[in-house]
Order: C-alpha cells, then structure tokens, then sequence
C-alpha cells in the first residue's frame, strides 16, 4: 500500500526562525510532489510543488526532493505567526494517475 | 488563476433529504475534478474522482448510489449527498486538476454539512 508520512507534531517555532517540515513515501515510482497549506477550517491552499531531486525556492518556502531517500521538505524562512497552520505533503503516484495521497499533515504554530 | 469555487459553503439539512454542492473551475477548465471529505482532525480522504462526460470512479468503500456525482460540463461537478444521515456530517471539499507541469490539483473552499 502506498503511503506517506509526516510526523503530525505539533512543531513549534519562534518567530523569524526556519521551520522544517518533513515528509517520507513509499513508492519508489512516484512523480510529483506538493506541499499544501490547511488552516483550521479551511481547505488545502498549494504552496509548492516539486518533481525533479533538489531544492526549488519560492520567495520564503523551499521544497526540497531526495527520490533515492524517498524524502521531500519543506523549508519556511523567517516564520510568521501567519504561518501557523497544518501542513500537507502529497504525493502522484504514477504518469497514468492524478490522484494524489495525502499525508496525515504537521500542525506548525510560530509563536510570536 | 486556478481558482475554484464551491457552494454551498455551508449547509444544514434534516436527516433522509438530499444535498446538492456544485464545484466549478472559474477560470480554466478541467476534464478531471475530484471528491474528497475531511472528518475533524483527520486528513483528506478521496470519495471519488470525477471526469467530464463519463462515470466517477469511486474510491473503495464509498457508496456511489449514495453519493451522486455528475461532471457534466469542463467547469462544473456536482456531488449529491442523498437520504443525508447524521454521520454523513462532514468538511467536504473538491479539486479540479489545472494541466501543466507538473499537473496540479486546486481546491476548493469547502462545504460544511451538518445533518440534523
């Protein structure tokens, strides 16, 4: 069964700090991953989506893919109390499917 | 761009009535639109993946004579919840799937159902 995993914290980070989200998957074939923002009460925001191994930085966010690791990050420069929401890693699977499995998600609160 | 709408955002109904919640791409289109629900403090469940023109497919244990999915234009899906029951109360949300690289799904805003 193909599964991802996030440590569902809740991880807490002072204000300015860099918080670090992480996110593991099973399946060795997949293709595409995403970072989702959920606040509480609200539906999944993207924040970022990545598909080749490295970094890819968007303003404050950087995601980061390791496929031989099967691991993918998220990266939150300068932490804001505005960043404090669950965050959703989600992986495609395969080229004939655009389904995705989420992870459980990580809350992050930034404390003022 | 990539904004997707819902409504309802918010619906209560009595047990045993039937609840229409329309999701629409406003400003691209999408061939595949995609169900899912949230219970408290859980993740996302996928119900059912909707493509234009032909039959949702439903994820394993989701009853699809319960749950009613109609994609019957590139903007528009509709779910319909029918004969609502109280467990039936829950966030649900849709997708719809904006093409390019990598193909990516957006969501829309929610619809909160609470059956009485």
């Amino acid at each position: 069964q193909k599964e991802v995993e996030q440590n569902s914290g809740p991880l807490s980070v002072p204000e300015g700090a860099i918080a670090s989200l992480n996110c593991t998957y099973s399946d060795r074939g997949s293709q595409s991953f995403f970072w989702y923002r959920q606040y509480s009460g609200k539906s999944p925001e993207l924040i970022m989506s990545i598909y080749s191994n490295g970094d890819k930085e968007d303003g404050r966010f950087t995601a980061q893919l390791n496929k031989a690791s099967q691991y993918v990050s998220l990266l939150i420069r300068d932490s804001q109390p505005s960043d404090s929401a669950t965050y959703l890693c989600a992986v495609k699977w395969g080229a004939g499917s655009y389904q995705l499995t989420f992870g459980k998600g990580t809350k992050l609160s930034v404390i003022p | 761009g990539a904004v997707v709408s819902q409504h309802p955002s918010r619906v209560i109904c009595k047990s045993g009535t039937s609840v229409k919640i329309e999701c629409r791409s406003l400003d691209f289109q999408a061939t595949t639109m995609f169900w899912y629900r949230q219970f408290p403090k859980q993740s996302l469940m996928l119900m059912a993946t909707s493509n234009e023109g032909s039959k949702a497919t439903y994820e394993q244990g989701v009853e699809k004579d319960k749950f009613l999915i109609n994609h019957a234009s590139l903007t528009l899906s509709t779910l319909t919840v029918t004969s609502a029951h109280p467990e039936d109360s829950s966030f649900y949300i849709c997708s719809a799937l904006h093409g390019g690289a990598p193909q990516t799904q957006y969501f829309g805003p929610g619809t909160r159902l609470l059956v009485l």
